[in-house]
C-alpha cells in the first residue's frame, strides 16, 4: 500500500514563526503537491514537484515556499507564518505522466494553527 | 482556481438509502476523480472516469460523466453508517497530474 506520511498532525505556531510542514511518501512517486483545505473552500494546491528539485506554483503559493532534496520528500515552508495561514495543510503523491491514471494519494493531514 | 463544484453541499439521508451527488465543472478535462474524506483525516481515492467514458461502477459506486454538459456525478447505493464523509470530486486537465478540487458535499448517514 502506498503510504504518505506528514510530521505532524497538529502544529500551534506563532505569528512570524518559520515553519517546516514534511512530507514522506515510499511508492517512489515523482509527482507531490502540497495542499491547503479550509472549510467551503475545498483543497487548493500551493505548490506541487514532478522530479528531484523541481517545483511549480499552484494557485496559492503566495507566504510559502518548498524544497525536494529526495525523491521521496517534499517540505513545505512557512518562511514568516501568520494568522491567515491557519488550515488543514494536505500532502499528496503520484506518478508521473500517466495522464489518465493520477490518482493522488494522500497524507492525514496537518492541522496548523498560527497564533 | 477552483473547477468543480459539487451539489448538494449537504446530504442526510437514512441507513439503506441511496446517496447522489453532482459535481459540475468549466473546462475540458482528461479524467474526473471522487475522493472521501473522513472528518479531519486525508482524502482516499474513490473512483477515476476518463472523459472518454460514461458510466464506471465500482462496488456500490456508480459514477457517470457527460463532458457536453461538464458534470458528473456520484451515486452511493445502499448506504452504510460508514458512508458518512465529505465527498470531493476532481479534474484533471493537463498531464502533470495536477488535480482541480471542489469544494465537497457533506454525507451523513444516520442508522
Amino acid at each position: 500500500d502506498v503510504k504518505v506520511t506528514q510530521s505532524s498532525r497538529y502544529l500551534v505556531k506563532r505569528t512570524g514563526e518559520k515553519v517546516f510542514l514534511e512530507c514522506v511518501q515510499d511508492m517512489d512517486h515523482e509527482n507531490m503537491f502540497w495542499y491547503r483545505q479550509d472549510p467551503g473552500l475545498g483543497l487548493r494546491l500551493i505548490y506541487f514537484s514532478y522530479d528531484v528539485k523541481m517545483k511549480e506554483k499552484g494557485d496559492i503559493p503566495e507566504g510559502y515556499s518548498v524544497s525536494r532534496e529526495k525523491k521521496e520528500r517534499f517540505s513545505l515552508i512557512l518562511e514568516s507564518a501568520s494568522t491567515n495561514q491557519t488550515s488543514m495543510y494536505l500532502c499528496a503523491s503520484s506518478l508521473f505522466g500517466r495522464g489518465d491514471y493520477n490518482e493522488q494519494f494522500f497524507g492525514p493531514g496537518t492541522r496548523l494553527t498560527v497564533l | 482556481s477552483q473547477q468543480g463544484e459539487e451539489d448538494p453541499q449537504a446530504l442526510s439521508i437514512q441507513e439503506g438509502e441511496n446517496a447522489t451527488m453532482n459535481c459540475s465543472y468549466k473546462t475540458s478535462i482528461n479524467n474526473l476523480q471522487w475522493y472521501r474524506q473522513n472528518s479531519g483525516r486525508g482524502l482516499v481515492h474513490l473512483i477515476l472516469i476518463r472523459s472518454n467514458e460514461r458510466e464506471k461502477h465500482s462496488g456500490r459506486l456508480r459514477v457517470t460523466l457527460d463532458t457536453s454538459k461538464k458534470s458528473s456525478s456520484l451515486l452511493i447505493t445502499a448506504s452504510r453508517a460508514a458512508d458518512t464523509a465529505s465527498y470531493f470530486c476532481a479534474t484533471a486537465s493537463d498531464s502533470w497530474g495536477k488535480l482541480q478540487f471542489g469544494a465537497g458535499t457533506q454525507v451523513v448517514v444516520t442508522p
